[in-house]
């Protein structure tokens, strides 16, 4: 089956500092999704990414669609403390029907926590 | 006005017990899905639910059975309950599996479940 490899495992960086974490798969994906899981709650989603090249941005959070379709990064700018948190990636392949049946596919999460 | 819910939230019991979650989503999504997250955090997709029927199993053990009332709930039965069965269960929705925007999925806050 398809396996997303997401590093670095864990980040430990200070207010203030730009962060950058990425995922690469062995096969392609059509959408890519990046999600902030913090503790006792559900993965919330940050950004989605539909298209191969496509670069988008939500706040301080950017993230792009790699030209291969097997890879995709996220860039957080300026971290602040409320940035802690494990962040995943996801991806989903559409099948012949032209649909995923909705199965995403997850990273291992990027631990990240910010020093004030 | 929280958008996918789940109860309980904490759910301890003794090995071979059988135990219900209830997932409910209040966002006229169609399809609906559960996963389990393990303690290295990993994220897995068991099944989905599309509009009250099965779309994806992912090889669960029988054991698990989820049930789905109406589209806008989806529950997970889990019979003899197992060591290995704890973790965090989620629920997510989304507006439907077909097509490239409808298939983002939105979580729930998560079960913990602990099997003693």
């Amino acid at each position: 089956g398809q396996q997303l490899n997401q590093s670095p495992q864990s980040m430990f960086i200070q207010e203030g500092e730009d962060v950058s974490m990425n995922c690469t798969s062995s096969s392609i994906f059509n959408t890519w999704l990046w999600y902030k899981q913090e503790p006792g709650e559900g993965p919330v989603l940050l950004i989605a990414l539909y298209k191969a090249g496509e670069l988008t941005s939500n706040g301080r959070l950017t993230a792009q669609f790699g030209i291969t379709r097997k890879d995709s990064f996220l860039n957080i700018s300026a971290s602040i403390p409320s940035d802690v948190g494990i962040y995943f990636c996801a991806g989903q392949l559409r099948g012949a029907g032209g649909t995923s049946y909705g199965k995403l596919t997850f990273g291992q999460g990027t631990i990240l926590t910010v020093h004030p | 006005d929280t958008a996918v819910s789940q109860t309980p939230k904490y759910l301890v019991t003794q090995m071979g017990n059988d135990k219900s979650i209830k997932c409910e989503q209040n966002l006229g999504h169609d399809t609906m899905y559960w996963y389990k997250q393990d303690s290295k955090k990993f994220l897995k997709i068991m099944f989905s639910y599309n509009n009250k029927e099965l779309i994806i199993n992912e090889t669960v053990p029988n054991r698990f059975s989820p049930k789905s009332p109406d589209k806008a709930h989806l529950n997970l039965h889990i019979n003899s309950l197992e060591l290995g069965d704890s973790a965090v269960y989620f629920c997510a929705s989304s507006q439907d599996y077909r097509g490239l925007y409808q298939e983002t999925q939105y979580f729930g806050p998560g079960t913990r479940l602990l099997v003693l």
